[in-house]
């Protein structure tokens, strides 16, 4: 089965820019989705299709995926982006629905 | 505004049965496929079974196959999870979700399910 890998948490300060990776198989030739969750909430789609904007999302949330790691870039960084994130795949091979571990993303 | 809202979560003894239900609104239901997805509280998501727009393909996770069953009635706007076997790894809060493409537009809530002696 296809396995996505995630760094359990990522910290960063005020006003600089969040990376967090989402390490699979040649995931670069899939279409790597990301969702924001924060605490009691539901998950809400921030990136779809590696690189696309939902409508709502900041501009300050962007995606790229390229060889076997898909990052999810979040910059100026603010207070309120403290959440869970989570990538997601398709693999037919799979579930087919595929999720990373999930990252705690730490505003300091 | 589009609402996904879960029922029917509960305590249930391990090896009980329970029925969970997903009442959409606010979107055209028969547009979109839906799943069942959950999670631990505190920890991750995981996928537990999808179906397609008019019921006519479903799909399971390994670790609910043959225990666990997905339905839907498109006249009520509504989406099922009949489980049976319960097992206390299958505690969790349960999310509907609604997919378009492969990704999911829209969650609910979640309803919690409490396999317990």
């Amino acid at each position: 089965s296809y396995v996505l890998t995630q760094p359990p948490s990522v910290s960063v300060a005020p006003g600089k820019t969040a990376r967090v990776t989402c390490g699979g198989n040649n995931i670069g030739s899939k279409n790597v989705h990301w969702y924001q969750q924060k605490p009691g909430q539901a998950p809400v789609v921030v990136i779809h299709y590696d690189t696309d904007r939902p409508s709502g999302i900041p501009e300050r949330f962007s995606g790229s995926n390229s060889g076997n790691t898909a990052t999810l870039s979040i910059s100026r960084v603010e207070a309120g982006d403290e959440a869970d994130y989570y990538c997601q795949v398709w693999d037919t091979s799979s579930g087919p629905w595929v999720f990373g571990g999930g990252t705690k993303l730490t505003v300091l | 505004e589009v609402q996904l809202v879960e029922s029917g979560g509960g305590v249930v003894r391990p090896g009980g049965s329970l029925r969970l239900s997903c009442a959409a609104s606010g979107f055209t239901f028969d547009d979109y496929g839906m799943s069942w997805v959950r999670q631990v509280p505190g920890k991750g998501l995981e996928w537990v079974a999808g179906i397609n727009w008019n019921g006519g393909s479903t799909g399971y996770a390994d670790s609910v196959k043959g225990r666990f069953t997905i339905s839907r009635d498109n006249a009520k706007n509504s989406l099922y999870l009949q489980m049976n076997t319960l097992r206390a790894e299958d505690t969790a809060l349960y999310h509907c979700a609604s997919n378009s493409s492969s990704w999911y537009d829209y969650w609910g809530q979640g309803t919690l399910v409490t396999v317990s002696s």
